[in-house]
């Protein structure tokens, strides 16, 4: 059961620029969670934003969330080689009740 | 140094044979969830925990099986029933159902 669906799959940048990545889901939430993975390793935590948040900011990423449209992005700034990683959203689908249902992710490669 | 401590990194599997993934987590964390991963497909959750003596199947749950008989481990055992077994699996950890998830650096499972 997919609830989470990054967009856009793959992004390519060079360093210094800004990337951004979406991230729309089904139903009603009480929190989105975005996390970072470096090829074969586990997933890392980056930031969760609550359904009554519209906006949060850590470090270089700022995340905004959407509940009207069922959607969130991930923005970092000033990208570097070293956040080349894919990205992935998870959400809480409050109906489910199970645990967080992650999406496919959206691979982002910073080139120097 | 708290965390989440997966073995073996590596894994081959003979046909016919079960195979036991281990999951350790001194983080003191009650949830403990497994996860597959396929390349392009993201995660699929197979098995979690919320608390000791109890867990619950997940989306993927044909194939495999969990135990929960102390608070810190959750060894997945992957069985001969599962017969498309390559993947990346990863053990992950939270405080409560929906918290943010610490994850180790999973096992590599393959055919041999």
């Amino acid at each position: 059961s997919q609830q989470g669906e990054e967009d856009p799959q793959a992004l390519s940048i060079q360093e210094g620029e800004n990337a951004t990545m979406n991230c729309s889901y089904k139903t009603s939430i009480n929190n989105l969670q975005w996390y970072r993975q470096n090829s074969g390793r586990g997933l890392v935590h980056l930031i969760l934003i609550r359904s009554n948040e519209r906006e949060k900011h850590s470090g270089r990423l700022r995340v905004t969330l959407d509940t009207s449209k069922k959607s969130s992005s991930l923005l970092i700034t000033a990208s570097r080689a070293a956040d080349t990683a894919s990205y992935f959203c998870a959400t809480d689908a409050r109906q489910a009740g199970t645990a967080l249902i992650f999406g496919k992710g959206t691979t982002l490669s910073v080139s120097s | 140094d708290g965390g989440i401590t997966q073995s073996p990194k590596y894994l081959f599997r003979k046909e016919g044979q079960n195979v036991t993934l281990s999951c350790e987590q001194n983080l003191n964390h009650d949830a403990m969830y497994w996860y597959r991963q396929d390349p392009g497909q993201g995660l699929r959750l197979i098995y979690y925990s919320q608390i000791v003596n109890d867990f619950q199947k997940g989306d993927i749950a044909e194939g495999y099986s969990v135990s929960r008989e102390k608070k810190e481990s959750f060894p997945l055992t992957v069985t001969s029933a599962q017969k498309n077994p390559t993947a990346f699996y990863l053990c992950a950890s939270s405080i409560g159902q929906f918290q943010p998830q610490h994850f180790g650096d999973g096992t590599r499972l393959s055919i041999l």
